[in-house]
Parts: C-alpha cells; structure tokens; sequence
C-alpha cells in the first residue's frame, strides 16, 4: 500500500529546539497539504503546494515555520525555535490537482515541545 | 454560517442502532463537502466527496446526502457495529482544494 507516509510519528523535544517532520506524497499527487490538528478541534489547514510551488499559507504559519517540497516529490516541514503551543499533530495529505478530488491523508506526526 | 460546524458532538449507540449526523457550512465558496473516518492511531480515512446539491454517496452500510442550498450533509450509518466506533469529520472544500474541518462526531457503538 502506497498511501501518505510521514515520519517520524512521534517526537518529544524541549522548547527552543527545531524539529523537522517528513512526507512522502501517493506518487503522481500534484497537491501536498499540510494540516495541525490539537486535542478536540479538527485540522486546521497550514499550507500546500502544487508541484514544487507553494501556492498558499495559512495565518496559523507563524515565521517560525518552514514547508519546502523540492522537486515536486516529498515535504518537509521545519519549526524553528519550538515554543509549548506547537504540541500538536502535524498531518500531510496529497490529492491530484482538481476540485473534488479525493484527499488522502497520512497518519500524523506528534509533536510534543516540553 | 461562518465555520463548518458538526452534531452532536459525541453519540454512544447500541450494536445495531442506524444513527446519523449534520454537518453544517456556509453555502458561499463552495467546491466540495467531505467526510472522514478517524479512527485513533490511524489516518483519516475517506468516505465520501460530494460536490453537487442534491447528492447521494453510499458505502456499504454508510451513506451520506449533500444540500448546498441550505448548508448541510447529514452521514448515515445502518446497523451500527463496533467496529464503527470512531470520530467522523466533515470538511468543506473551497478554492484551492483547501479543506475546512468540523471538530468531528465521536461514535461509540457498544456491543
């Protein structure tokens, strides 16, 4: 099975230490996303990209936050400088580029800044 | 409407009982309206995409409709069973396939 692979799915890490989540897109998916889920709220959107593009960034994506996705295959995305209120799930999906397209999601990276 | 907006929150059901859920969006902006399967430590699986007023999607014994008149999909299940347990999101899709969640309908299906 060739779904959404993210890693690593679990991450501890004091405040003030950068961290960087990966993922591996289903392959020939033109759009990657990223999303934030925290403890009883769904997930908030963060960014996305068509192909290498960065097309759009949520509010939510402070300085602090980096998202790269070279050449079209995989992402990352970076947190510099970890504050207590990044605790949360990251959560990538892909899709081919067209409304209504089915969403395919990964199994989420937890982030936890201590 | 401002937000995509789910109920009820959380629903314990019998092994057996059909149940069903609202999700409510603005009608403004609309692309698409999808539901999810969450269940914990997996990843949200999809259900359904539904794009038109007036549509009907079903898997198995999970069906949902779609009126984007009015702003609402309601998700139907038919004799729920345990392995149903799990929380269900509903987001709206607008421009640039970017999806707005709901915060998700927790189900409990007791044996």
């Amino acid at each position: 099975d060739t779904g959404v692979s993210q890693n690593p799915r679990h991450k501890i890490t004091k405040r003030g230490q950068n961290v960087t989540f990966r993922c591996d897109p289903i392959s020939e998916h033109n759009r990657l996303y990223w999303y934030r889920q925290t403890l009883g709220q769904g997930p908030e959107f963060l960014t996305y990209f068509q192909n290498e593009a960065q097309l759009e960034k949520s509010r939510l994506l402070s300085d602090r936050f980096s998202a790269e996705r070279p050449k079209g295959s995989f992402s990352t995305l970076e947190i510099q400088r970890t504050e207590q209120g990044d605790s949360a799930m990251y959560l990538c999906a892909s899709s081919l580029a067209g409304v209504g397209d089915t969403i395919y999601f990964g199994e989420g990276s937890w982030l936890t800044v201590v | 409407i401002l937000n995509v907006e789910q109920s009820p929150q959380s629903l314990h059901v019998q092994e057996g009982d059909s149940t069903n859920f609202t999700c409510s969006f603005p009608s403004s902006n609309f692309y698409a309206l999808h539901w999810y399967r969450w269940e914990t430590a997996k990843s949200p699986e999809a259900l359904f995409v539904m794009t038109l007023n007036g549509d009907e999607k079903k898997k198995g014994r999970i069906s949902a409709t779609l009126n984007t008149k009015e702003g609402y999909s309601y998700l139907y299940i038919k004799g729920s069973q345990p392995e149903d347990s799990a929380t269900y999101l509903c987001a709206q899709e607008t421009s640039g396939s970017r999806l707005t969640f709901g915060e998700g309908t927790q189900l409990t299906v007791n044996p």
